[in-house]
């Protein structure tokens, strides 16, 4: 039972570094998100997708880009990291959206 | 608009005491679904609970129980005889119409000492 997969789960970036987060879900769920959590502030969409193919803006798009090729996998990009994007890094998938979400476990990322 | 407001930043008990954490939501669509999430100290996100807005019914699972009130627009989440391993942060969550995505409120951390 993998449900969402998150990779990595840690990581350290230097400013100006590139990096990709891989989500991976094998629920065959059409829908696919990616949140930021930051101390007080909640979860915040940054992205998401309704589909292979999709990708659309959530509240905090600046600085990321996505990709979903595969409906399976839906990878979150940091171009230039900044030390803003110090924060941890939900993916979640939904087979549509009155379903409930499930969460991977989490990507730790830290930029110096 | 469309808002979920947790009323409690922080909550501490000791156990065996209840708790109630509050959540009220603000939407005009008549056809919603809300959600609780529970964050334990682990970090993971596990789904506690959905509700749509034409089921007013409570909902009892073991020691949890909600209780849905369209009439105050709120959802409230009640642990009874809570237990250390009750200790996370909680989350409300809002559906709304066809909206594609999840209104979250900020969180509730509850702590519950020995």
């Amino acid at each position: 039972n993998a449900g969402v997969t998150q990779t990595p789960k840690f990581r350290v970036l230097k400013t100006g570094q590139s990096m990709t987060l891989l989500c991976a879900q094998d629920m065959n769920h059409e829908y696919m998100y990616w949140y930021r959590q930051d101390p007080g502030m909640g979860l915040r969409l940054i992205h998401y997708s309704v589909g292979e193919g999709t990708t659309a803006k959530g509240e905090v798009p600046d600085g990321y880009n996505v990709s979903r090729l595969k409906k399976q996998n839906f990878l979150l990009g940091l171009e230039s990291a900044a030390p803003s994007q110090t924060s941890v890094y939900f993916c979640a998938s939904s087979y549509e959206p009155r379903q409930p979400q499930h969460f991977g476990d989490g990507t730790r990322l830290s930029i110096l | 608009a469309q808002k979920v407001t947790q009323v409690q930043t922080e909550i501490s008990v000791v156990e065996k005491e209840d708790v109630t954490l509050d959540c009220v939501y603000e939407t005009r669509d008549t056809t919603y679904y809300l959600f609780w999430y529970k964050q334990p100290p682990s970090g993971e996100l596990v789904f506690l609970i959905r509700r749509n807005s034409f089921d007013e019914q409570n909902e009892i699972s073991g020691r949890y129980s909600w209780n849905f009130q369209k009439s105050t627009s709120s959802f409230n989440f009640t642990i009874t005889a809570s237990q250390v391993v009750d200790s996370a942060v909680y989350f409300c969550a809002l559906r709304a119409g066809n909206n594609r995505k999840l209104i979250w409120g900020l969180g509730t951390s509850l702590a519950v000492n020995p």
